[in-house]
């Protein structure tokens, strides 16, 4: 089955500066990747998306990469403000079935 | 957007007791639900997929008769975890996936579970 392995577990950052999750995904046929952004005792929640027909997906201060023959895709997070601090998982969809990253702890230092 | 609603949030109670979490799905049609259980600091551990009006699909060491799933409808699905124990304490989060394909997972906001 799939393997989406996500680095790294934590990340800080200062304030203003931008932060970078990577996944790798071990299955060619995957063609769909979402992305979750999970704040402390919530739900995850939906914050971009990327199909394998597209490289690149940006959303104001969010933006996804995919690179399919590398078989990896990226979290890129400009001007980061302290409510980004939060855990984000990636994720790579494959005949419907989800299959997610381990996480990554974000805190934006003021 | 899609929004999941998942109840209760939070519940507390004794060990024997039986507990229903429900998970609605309020403005579409989620053919397919599925439920995770998620401890401290970890990620998204996939305990069954429930697609409505049939059986439920277990993952491996997920007891069948100790978390039963019910999705009887397109915008319901429950999940009853039978004579609970304190080791069942954890945290509990549906999603509901639309019926259109690659289409994303929307997750409810958990339901906290503890068990005395």
């Amino acid at each position: 089955g799939e393997n989406v392995e996500q680095h790294p577990s934590t990340l800080s950052v200062q304030e203003g500066d931008s932060a970078v999750i990577k996944c790798t995904y071990s299955d060619s046929a995957s063609n769909y990747f979402p992305w979750y952004k999970q704040e402390l005792g919530k739900g995850p929640q939906l914050i971009i998306d990327i199909r394998s027909n597209v490289g690149e997906k940006k959303d104001q201060r969010i933006a996804v990469t995919l690179n399919k023959t590398a078989k990896h895709f990226s979290l890129h997070i400009t001007e980061t403000q302290p409510e980004d601090s939060a855990v984000y998982f990636c994720a790579a969809s494959i005949f419907h079935q989800f299959y997610f990253g381990t996480g990554t702890s974000l805190t934006v230092i003021p | 957007g899609a929004v999941v609603s998942q109840h209760p949030s939070w519940v507390i109670c004794k060990s024997g007791t039986s507990v229903k979490i429900e998970c609605r799905s309020l403005d579409f049609q989620a053919t397919t639900m599925f439920w995770y259980r998620q401890f401290p600091k970890q990620s998204l551990m996939l305990m069954a997929t429930s697609n409505e009006g049939s059986k439920a699909t277990y993952e491996q060491g997920v007891e069948k008769d100790k978390f039963l799933i019910n999705h009887a409808s397109l915008t319901l699905s429950t999940l009853t975890v039978t004579s609970a124990h304190p080791e069942d304490s954890s945290f509990y989060i549906c999603s509901a996936r639309d019926r259109a394909v690659n289409q994303p997972q929307h997750f409810g906001d958990g339901t906290r579970l503890s068990i005395l």
